[in-house]
């Protein structure tokens, strides 16, 4: 089975601190993602990775930054968090497929709340 | 950009009962999938749908595609407690390996 672990299910920073959230997967996947959800806007993608140190925007980047040192492993960076980025943050990983016909399997997801 | 508009948004069904909840797309869909969430929790892959006409059964649930790829339906029958939870049609981007979300359909089950 396919695993894909964050590294906390709930988290509360206070306005200014800087937030990290750890995703690892251990099914060699070459992609991984970062989505937050807010009812009633869905799933938004921040961040994705297709490689080791590749990153590529996606529809709300603002006031994130992510790192892939490692294949298995994608962290998403508060730089600074606000209160608008409480939310639950939900990380994927899926193979790179040239169709691009492939599932994504999703984290638990870590639920943050900033004060 | 390519929305994903599911319908309804929100279900409540006397346990037992069949629903059907629909995933439409303004564009052809080059592949569609189907998860459900539990509260508080991760997406739990479903089905996927490529084709045109094609359907898929897992236990009560069937999935649907439209023969122009841009409407799909997950059909539960005789729904239980258990089939509670908010189900999301996904989407591939026509760019490849990133999806598109709908907004979601929350379905509770009463006993």
């Amino acid at each position: 089975d396919v695993k894909v672990t964050q590294s906390s299910r709930y988290l509360v920073k206070r306005t200014g601190e800087k937030v990290f959230l750890e995703c690892v997967q251990d099914m060699d996947h070459e992609n991984m993602f970062w989505y937050r959800q807010d009812p009633g806007l869905g799933l938004r993608l921040i961040y994705f990775s297709y490689d080791v140190k590749m990153k590529e925007k996606g529809d709300i980047p603002e006031g994130y930054s992510v790192s892939r040192e490692k294949k298995e492993r994608f962290s998403l960076i508060l730089e600074s968090a606000s209160t608008n980025q409480t939310s639950m943050y939900l990380c994927a990983s899926s193979l790179r497929l040239a169709s691009g016909y492939n599932e994504q399997f999703f984290g638990p997801g870590t639920r943050l709340t900033v004060l | 950009s390519q929305e994903l508009e599911q319908s309804p948004q929100s279900l409540i069904v006397q346990e037992g009962k069949n629903l059907t909840i629909n995933c439409t797309s303004s564009k052809t869909l080059y592949g569609l999938y189907w998860y459900k969430q539990k509260y508080g929790e991760g997406l739990i892959f479903l089905m996927m749908l490529q084709k045109g006409g094609e359907e898929k059964s897992h236990e009560k649930i069937t999935a649907k595609l439209d023969e122009k790829k841009q409407q799909s339906s997950l059909h539960i029958t005789a729904s239980q407690p258990s089939h509670a939870g908010t189900y999301l049609c996904g989407a591939d981007k026509d760019t490849g390996n990133q999806f598109y979300f709908g907004t979601g359909t929350s379905l509770t089950v009463i006993p």
